[in-house]
């Protein structure tokens, strides 16, 4: 398996654009979830869904981040518009069944707003 | 929700001995606490987790312990190599157990 896929790897935007991650979770993983996580604040929750529907969003900062899944491949977190104090590393991890279990986490998207 | 406390921060050890950090959790619902190392520039990998019915886990150099009375759990690397060098993170499940609450990371430097 080829893991947790992510894309971009890298993103430098402007401020004020509008800026979209991407993950692929694990094949047969049925919960999937957004993290940042940067110097100050270490790794944040933003969002967990589980069998493509959202479970827990009360960590997305505010109403310029949106996450969706609309199918058990693929998830996308958009920021619109973006400003400098969303740079940070962004990770999707997923994983499998119910209750809590292992994270596999992605490699990450590094977003630096300018 | 949960909130998780990691200590130290920083800490910094000769090649050959050994390494402690501890975390504390306020939720005494949590049941479930894993342990990532995070090496420079990748992501987060888990090395060792255990959940609330043993006290006790090792795997190789590598042991975590948990106190669910105290609510407090600790990392124990014994025999530490420089390749132990990364940011190690603790975590406890979370609100409706399915998510994970980190702690802020310890980075552990060890010197040949």
């Amino acid at each position: 398996d080829a893991g947790v896929i992510q894309s971009p790897r890298h993103e430098v935007t402007e401020m004020g654009q509008e800026v979209t991650l991407r993950c692929k979770p694990i094949s047969g993983h049925n919960s999937l979830f957004w993290y940042r996580q940067t110097m100050m604040r270490g790794l944040e929750l933003l969002i967990y869904f589980n069998n493509n529907v959202p479970i827990d969003d009360s960590g997305m900062p505010e109403d310029r981040f949106s996450a969706k899944m609309p199918n058990a491949s693929f998830s996308t977190l958009k920021i619109q518009p973006s400003e400098p104090r969303d740079s940070a590393v962004y990770f999707c991890a997923s994983s499998l069944g119910t209750g809590v279990n292992e994270q596999y986490f992605g490699p990450g998207t590094r977003l630096t707003v300018t | 929700g949960e909130n998780v406390e990691q200590h130290p921060s920083t800490l910094s050890v000769q090649e050959g001995d050994s390494a402690v950090i501890k975390c504390t959790y306020s939720d005494s619902a949590s049941n479930y606490f894993p342990w990532y190392k995070q090496e420079l520039g990748k992501r987060p990998q888990l090395i060792i987790d255990i959940r609330s019915n043993v006290g006790e886990k090792k795997d190789q150099r590598i042991a975590v312990t948990l106190n669910k009375t105290a609510k407090h759990f600790s990392l124990h690397i014994t025999e530490t190599q420089p390749e132990d060098s990364a940011v190690y993170f603790c975590a406890a499940s979370g609100t409706g157990y399915s998510t994970l609450t980190f702690g802020k990371g310890t980075m552990l430097l060890v010197s040949p």
